[in-house]
This record gives C-alpha cells, sequence and structure tokens, in this order.
C-alpha cells in the first residue's frame, strides 16, 4: 500500500482479555518496529523485525507481550491478559533496509483497557 | 546508557519568532540524527536527518558533537509550524538500527 497501515484504529477491552494489534507495512520495507506511547510519554520502544533476521525483542515490558511477522509483511503484536497500564497508543513503522534512512509511521491504534 | 533529553515539554512562541527545540544525547559511538513532527490529528512523519545537512520547511539542525547536541531551529516561526517534535538519535548495534525517541516538544505558534 501506499502508505503503514494499523489496524484497529481504536480498541476498547477489559482487563485481563488478549488483544491482538496489526500492521501492514509499505511493500518492500525490511525493517519493521513497533513502538508504546503512553499519554504525555515519548515513544517507547518494543520490537524490531529485519528481513529474515531473529527480532530484536528487548523492548518488550513483559512476557505478556509478542509480536510476529510473516516474512516481510504482515506483523501482529499481542498483549495476554491486558492490564490497564497498557493503555496506550501502540505505532508501527517500517523501513527500507535501515540506517541512514527515516521510517514511515502508521496512525496508530489506541488501546484504552478498562 | 543510551538517552536523549528534550528538556522542554512545550515551548510557546508568538508567529516571526526564531524557535529553537533543544535535544541532548548521550550514546557510545556515533548516532545518526532525526527530528520528527506530527500535527495535529495526522502521524509521525519525518522532517530531516542529520546527514543530508537539509532545511525542510525553514527548519535546520546542527550536529554539535562537542555539545552532544541536535537542536531544532528556525528563524521565524510560523502558526502551522504548531505541532509535537520529537528529536531520535539511532546507533547500529549489532546490525540493528532501533531509533530512539525522546519524550518530544509541545511547539505553539500564536498569531
Amino acid at each position: 500500500g501506499a502508505g503503514v497501515s494499523q489496524s484497529p484504529s481504536n480498541k476498547v477491552t477489559e482487563k485481563g482479555k488478549d488483544v491482538e494489534l496489526r500492521c501492514d507495512p509499505i511493500s518492500g520495507h525490511t525493517a519493521l518496529y513497533w513502538y508504546r506511547q503512553r499519554l504525555g510519554q515519548g515513544l517507547e520502544f518494543l520490537i524490531y523485525f529485519q528481513g529474515n533476521s531473529a527480532p530484536d525483542k528487548s523492548g518488550l515490558p513483559s512476557d505478556r507481550f509478542s509480536a510476529e511477522r510473516t516474512g516481510e509483511s504482515v506483523s501482529t503484536l499481542t498483549i495476554q491478559r491486558t492490564q490497564q497500564e497498557d493503555s496506550a497508543v501502540y505505532l508501527c513503522a517500517s523501513s527500507l533496509p535501515p540506517g541512514g534512512g527515516g521510517y514511515t509511521f502508521g496512525s496508530g491504534t489506541r488501546l484504552t483497557v478498562v | 546508557a543510551q538517552r536523549v533529553t528534550q528538556p522542554e515539554k512545550l515551548l510557546s512562541v508568538f508567529k516571526g519568532a526564531p524557535v529553537e527545540l533543544k535535544c541532548n544525547y548521550s550514546y557510545s559511538g556515533s548516532p545518526e540524527l532525526f527530528w520528527y513532527v506530527q500535527y495535529s490529528r495526522q502521524r509521525l512523519q519525518l522532517l530531516l536527518r542529520h546527514i543530508s545537512r537539509e532545511s525542510i520547511k525553514g527548519f535546520t539542525a546542527d550536529l554539535n558533537k562537542g555539545e552532544t547536541s541536535f537542536h531544532l531551529k528556525k528563524p521565524f516561526a510560523q502558526e502551522e509550524d504548531s505541532a509535537m517534535y520529537y528529536c531520535a538519535p539511532q546507533v547500529s548495534s549489532g546490525g540493528s538500527y532501533i531509533p530512539t525517541f525522546g519524550r518530544g516538544t509541545s511547539l505553539i505558534v500564536h498569531p
């Protein structure tokens, strides 16, 4: 597609439920990132995929968080047993072979855990 | 530890005034530096990168390695510059390139 697409744009879930967030990167972009932005905070790195390499999961805050990517296409971020502190905007970004270039961001998924 | 600091949460100026959004970083190695902007109800987008030495929408940013700073400047602010601005250093580590974002500075330009 023309840009990075994220779905859903908004998600309200009950505490304890699992949620799945989707990111569709720009075709041909080998690098894909997930970030979390809590209200009034900066962007917090979660996970990074580059081609077929093992993902860099160093930013995942707990084992309730996981992400997958199929080849160089769609990625899903899963949060199990959601907690209220998981409420945030989850942003996805993609880029061509990383380094030196900029990143194209999606519009984000606003997750609210009630 | 790698850190990026944007000391001002909010910067308020009048149209036509100069503006400087501060960014300081603490990194080992030589990071590449970017500024991103998010206008109201729009997605985060790249504004400029230091390696390009470019001026975008009248904004420039100079990398000062001695002060480890990458401040964003514009001589005459316009109302349409009102937005959130994020400084983002990126360092290569073991083949990974992961940009770290500052908490952002909200720029408000009054008419």
